[in-house]
């Protein structure tokens, strides 16, 4: 069955430091992907997607995520964390069956530390 | 700015009273989505609308329903809340774009069950 794994449910890391959020799926062939943003009492925004071509992807708020094939993964990335970036941080593929629906990933709780 | 609205932000009901929670879009999309999130876990989808065409996910319960009198509007209805419904309800549209349907989210509705 298709899947997204987020292994890290829930990574605290230091102001201006560097964070990976991982994520992998399972998927036949190249999948869409999607991170998400929900920050506390708020709905889910699109940090950045991949759909094609260029495998390093950049999105909102200086992250960045890299499309990994052999090794099924798109990880997130950012260079320096802001306090603002606590958040919860998911992981999506469309659904094979039916792509108007999305597989989600259980999320990644992100703390920063000032 | 185009946009998914959700109100009430925060709603408080009574175990068994109906309740209706609404969402509307200026985005113009074709396909609305109602999830249900509760703490700490990944938004799981409720049921969709593309065009009129309902789409309802196989273990939601019959307690829930929706309505979407037009493209812009969607009503979630739950019919005789009980305390295990209290949670975080998102509302979500997307069009196709080529294979891809990319979800915006709106900021959500919290429903507390007393």
């Amino acid at each position: 069955a298709q899947s997204v794994t987020q292994p890290d449910i829930h990574i605290t890391v230091s102001e201006g430091a560097s964070l990976e959020l991982r994520c992998n799926y399972s998927y036949g062939a190249t999948p869409y992907l999607f991170w998400y943003v929900q920050s506390p009492g708020q709905g889910l925004q699109l940090l950045l997607k991949y759909f094609s071509g260029d495998t390093l992807v950049q999105g909102i708020k200086g992250f960045e995520a890299e499309f990994k094939r052999s090794q099924s993964s798109f990880n997130l990335r950012k260079p320096s964390v802001h306090w603002s970036d606590a958040a919860e941080y998911f992981c999506a593929v469309p659904n094979a069956g039916n792509n108007r629906k999305l597989i989600w990933g259980l999320g990644t709780s992100l703390a920063v530390n000032p | 700015d185009a946009m998914v609205i959700q109100n009430p932000r925060y709603q408080v009901t009574q175990f068994g009273k109906p309740v209706t929670l609404s969402c509307s879009q200026t985005l113009n999309h074709n396909v609305m989505y109602w999830y249900q999130q509760k703490s700490s876990q990944a938004p799981k989808l409720l049921f969709h609308y593309y065009d009129k065409d309902f789409n309802n996910e196989a273990d939601t319960p019959d307690n829930f329903q929706s309505r979407r009198p037009n493209t812009s509007f969607c009503f979630l209805d739950i019919r005789s809340p009980g305390l295990g419904d209290a949670a975080m309800y998102l509302c979500a549209t997307s069009t196709p774009r080529g294979a891809n349907y990319e979800q915006f989210f709106g900021p959500g509705t919290r429903l507390t069950v007393l």
